[in-house]
């Protein structure tokens, strides 16, 4: 079946600090994938996402591109801010639209 | 336009209560998701409703949950009898077109069992 690994956390910057947080994907098929992120007390928010090899999602300064070779999709952003800090999740749909999600990293961004 | 919303946002019941929640999806998504997040792991799904139809309910824990959408509008997912590894955050989402798989995502229902 799909499976999404993770990075382990919690991660733990400083203000400006370069951010990457690892995730590899296992699925048959070309899924699509996805970054969401939680926010202190709210729901999941989808963050970025690319649907097809090559593409690169964005959003907020976050970036993550889809790389079919290494079965990977790395969450990157050159300077995190304090407002940053929530749990972030790698997340893949297959053509059901079923989604499987990584467990979830803990981003903690001090100033 | 209004996302997602969940109800109840946290519920605390004993074991061997019955507890039901409730989703609402964005107006005119057919596709209605329900996923759980256990003890900080994972995010599982559950079920996935086209319409009021059940789509594939391959990750339903056992025959005590229980999902409906009647007229394929809002969703109720009956947890009977609770248990206490049943406690988590259950997270309910909508889709347009589920080939795209971009999902919304409700702020979910924390449940505890005691």
């Amino acid at each position: 079946g799909n499976s999404v690994t993770q990075m382990e956390g919690p991660v733990t910057l400083s203000e400006e600090a370069f951010l990457t947080i690892n995730c590899t994907y296992t699925a048959t098929g070309y899924p699509s994938l996805f970054w969401y992120v939680q926010y202190p007390g709210e729901g999941l928010q989808l963050l970025l996402k690319a649907t097809k090899a090559d593409d690169k999602g964005s959003n907020k300064g976050f970036e993550a591109t889809y790389r079919k070779e290494t079965t990977s999709f790395h969450l990157e952003k050159g300077s995190v801010q304090v407002s940053d800090s929530a749990v972030y999740f790698c997340a893949l749909s297959d053509r059901a639209g079923k989604s499987t999600f990584g467990d979830g990293t803990t981003l903690t961004v001090k100033p | 336009e209004a996302g997602v919303t969940q109800f109840p946002s946290h519920s605390v019941i004993e074991k061997g209560q019955t507890v039901t929640l409730r989703c609402d999806p964005i107006s005119g998504h057919d596709n209605l998701y329900w996923y759980r997040r256990v003890m900080g792991k994972e995010i599982k799904f559950l079920l996935h409703f086209v319409k009021e139809s059940k789509q594939d309910e391959s990750g339903m824990p056992n025959n005590r949950f229980l999902a409906e959408r009647t007229g394929g509008t809002y969703s109720t997912l009956k947890v009977q009898p609770a248990e206490l590894e049943d406690s988590g955050v259950y997270f309910c989402a909508s889709s347009q077109e589920r080939v795209r798989g971009e999902q919304y995502f409700g702020p979910g229902t924390r449940l505890t069992v005691t």
